[in-house]
């Protein structure tokens, strides 16, 4: 079946800092990619996403490139923001044929500090 | 611009009593998931509906719980003689009728068993 494999958390950074968040997938067919944000207290929202291979989902700073070689959807952003403190999923949904439940990654939890 | 709407956003309950808990998905969205999340822990997926269907309920416990979008009105999570471990979050979602589609979360109901 489908899964999506995120690094663990919690990632620790300093504002202005680099992130990278690593996200693999197994998937059957040519599943689209997202990745979604969920800030304390409320549902998760959808940052950006990418539908096929090569794509490049952007939103807010934020980036992630859809490869399929190595079957992974890595975000990052150049300079975070002690509001950027939050817990970041990746996600994958199955072309057409395929299921409409998507596939959700455990979650990794970023903390800014200033 | 109304959202997925869950209500109600906290809910307690005793031991044994019912907890109903209520999503009205966005406009003209037609696909409705909940999931569970506890802690430090990810969204479980626990089933999907579309109006008046249960179109997958693998990740729902066989006893006590149940789920319903009516043709009429929001869908219903239905938790019935609740238990200490009931308690977290459920978050509903909502989803256009086509593949590859993103999801629009609500902002979850917090359930606590007293």
């Amino acid at each position: 079946g489908d899964s999506v494999t995120q690094m663990e958390g919690p990632v620790t950074l300093s504002e202005e800092a680099f992130l990278t968040i690593n996200c693999t997938y197994t998937a059957t067919g040519y599943p689209s990619l997202f990745w979604y944000v969920q800030y304390p207290g409320e549902g998760l929202q959808l940052l950006l996403k990418a539908t096929k291979a090569d794509d490049k989902g952007s939103n807010k700073g934020f980036e992630a490139t859809y490869r399929k070689e190595t079957t992974s959807f890595h975000l990052e952003k150049g300079s975070v923001q002690v509001s950027d403190s939050a817990v970041y999923f990746c996600a994958l949904s199955d072309g057409p044929g395929g299921s409409y439940i998507p596939t959700f990654g455990r979650g990794t939890s970023l903390i800014v500090h200033p | 611009n109304a959202g997925v709407m869950q209500n109600p956003r906290h809910l307690v309950r005793r031991r044994g009593q019912e907890a109903r808990l209520r999503c009205s998905p966005m406009k003209g969205h037609s696909h409705v998931y909940w999931y569970r999340q506890l802690p430090e822990e990810g969204l479980k997926f626990m089933v999907y509906l579309q109006k008046e269907n249960i179109i997958d309920e693998s990740g729902m416990p066989k006893e006590r719980f149940s789920a319903e979008f009516p043709k009429e009105g929001p869908s219903i999570l239905r938790i019935q003689q609740v238990v200490r471990g009931d308690s977290a979050a459920y978050f509903c979602a909502s989803s256009q009728k086509k593949a590859n589609q993103p999801q629009h979360f609500g902002d979850g109901t917090r359930l606590s068993i007293l």
